[in-house]
């Protein structure tokens, strides 16, 4: 069975500092990873995807994560935080097309002035 | 670019009684989702559609149902409402399986369920 987990509920970095979320999967199969952010009260908004080839991807926003097969993670980065990035970020994974996504817990980001 | 389309944006119902939620996915895409996202929870599959048959299903109560209809869109139906359906109810669609970015899904706004 498939799991996610977002470790670190709550983050909190100053305005300019780099932003590091981090997750890790457990998969049977070889994973299709994501990152979606949640505005609140809004819907779920794709940032970045792994598949297969560079294991470097890169999203919207200057977000980027990095596929780790032997670490079973996937951490979502940004160099520089802006606190339009402030919001809730889940990391899923899933078998593959037409499957169901499998969510962390989430990770709310704060960013301060 | 067209997105996943969810009616309505917020319900607000009573206990025991019904509800349907529509959802109506992007253009050419085949597949329909639904999540569950209760407050301050992650969301949770429930169940999806593929060509108009059911694909898979997840964590979804005997007293809710749900199809795909022949232009695509799909209608959840929730009956016997209870306090704890009170949560968010995301839609996503994705492409068919030899469309390109097939593996993602797209979510709607959602919909806003409050059950008194």
């Amino acid at each position: 069975a498939q799991s996610v987990t977002q470790l670190g509920s709550h983050v909190s970095v100053s305005e300019g500092a780099l932003v590091l979320l981090r997750c890790n999967y457990s998969s049977s199969v070889p994973p299709y990873l994501f990152w979606y952010v949640q505005y609140p009260n809004q819907g779920l908004q794709l940032l970045l995807k792994y598949t297969t080839g560079a294991t470097l991807v890169k999203g919207i926003n200057g977000f980027e994560a990095e596929f780790k097969k032997s670490e079973t993670s996937f951490h979502l980065t940004k160099p520089s935080a802006h606190m339009s990035d402030a919001a809730e970020y889940f990391c899923a994974v899933s078998d593959g097309a037409g499957t169901a996504l499998i969510f962390g817990k989430g990770t709310t980001l704060s960013v301060s002035s | 670019a067209a997105g996943v389309i969810q009616s309505p944006r917020h319900l607000i119902k009573e206990k025991r009684e019904t509800a349907t939620l529509k959802c109506y996915p992007i253009p050419r895409h085949d597949t329909v989702y639904w999540y569950q996202q209760g407050p301050g929870q992650d969301p949770q599959f429930l169940i999806s559609f593929y060509e108009k048959m059911q694909s898979d299903k997840g964590s979804i109560p005997d007293r809710f149902s749900a199809q795909q209809f022949s232009d695509y869109h799909s209608e959840l139906n929730m009956s016997s409402l209870e306090l704890g359906d009170s949560a968010l109810y995301f839609c996503a669609s994705s492409p068919g399986l030899a469309g390109e970015n097939e593996e993602t899904q797209y979510f709607g706004p959602g919909t806003r369920l409050l059950v008194l």
